[in-house]
């Protein structure tokens, strides 16, 4: 079974700086997806950005990217030029690639919350 | 309305009570989703209807009873429920398609406390 694992419980930055948040897997697969989910105090989850296993290149969306290391199970999000509405949990998900059922469900780690610090 | 809406979005309730959980998605999309989130716990997935297919964790209790009349709709049943089932329960849906992965789009959620 496919495990996701977010060892930062919760993680401060300064506004304007950067911060990496780390997530690892474990999968038997070798195609899939990967997501990072965004959940404000009280608001509704977000996608924030989405990697392909199948990909090599590393996705970006304006301010966040992320480093995928394959062979490491390796799937970080940086946010860079922090700014105050980027406070909020930040949960990474895995999802397999087959299609159908549960097959579907992501799979998610325990979040890291995020502080920006004025 | 637009998106995936729930309600309600507080629920009080005792453990003797019935009561259901709603869920909307204005999307068309062909999936809908049931995750209980709890602190300190991953997301977990308790039930999904896609394609008509309707597909359980098996570590859901019984107490708790998934209904998709169509859909757009999704509803969770609750009866007798216990104070650990207390959570915030979040509905999501996609586009489910053979090629290519689907985003999940998530409502806000129902804050749940079982006393």
């Amino acid at each position: 079974a496919q495990t996701v694992t977010q060892s930062q419980p919760e993680m401060s930055v300064q506004e304007a700086e950067t911060v990496t948040l780390s997530c690892t897997y474990d999968t038997s697969e070798s195609d899939y997806y990967l997501f990072w989910y965004k959940q404000p105090p009280s608001r509704q989850m977000i996608l924030v950005i989405r990697q392909e296993a199948y990909k090599q290149q590393n996705a970006t969306e304006n301010r966040f990217s992320v480093n995928f290391q394959k062979a490491a199970k390796s799937f970080s999000l940086k946010i860079s030029d922090s700014q105050l509405g980027d406070a909020a949990m930040y949960f990474c998900a895995y999802r397999s690639s087959n299609y159908g059922g549960a097959t579907n469900k992501l799979i998610f780690g325990t979040g890291t919350l995020l502080a920006v610090q004025p | 309305e637009t998106g995936v809406t729930q309600t309600p979005r507080h629920l009080v309730m005792g453990m003797t009570n019935k009561k259901s959980l709603k869920c909307e998605q204005h999307l068309g999309h062909n999936a809908m989703y049931w995750y209980k989130q709890s602190a300190k716990k991953p997301l977990e997935l308790m039930f999904v209807y896609s394609l008509e297919e309707r597909v359980e964790n098996n570590s859901v209790p019984s107490r708790f009873s998934p209904e998709c009349p169509n859909s757009s709709h999704l509803f969770l049943h609750l009866h007798t429920l216990q104070p650990e089932d207390s959570a915030l329960y979040l509905c999501a849906s996609s586009q489910v398609k053979l090629v290519g992965v689907d985003e999940q789009y998530f409502g806000p959620g129902t804050r749940l406390t079982v006393t």
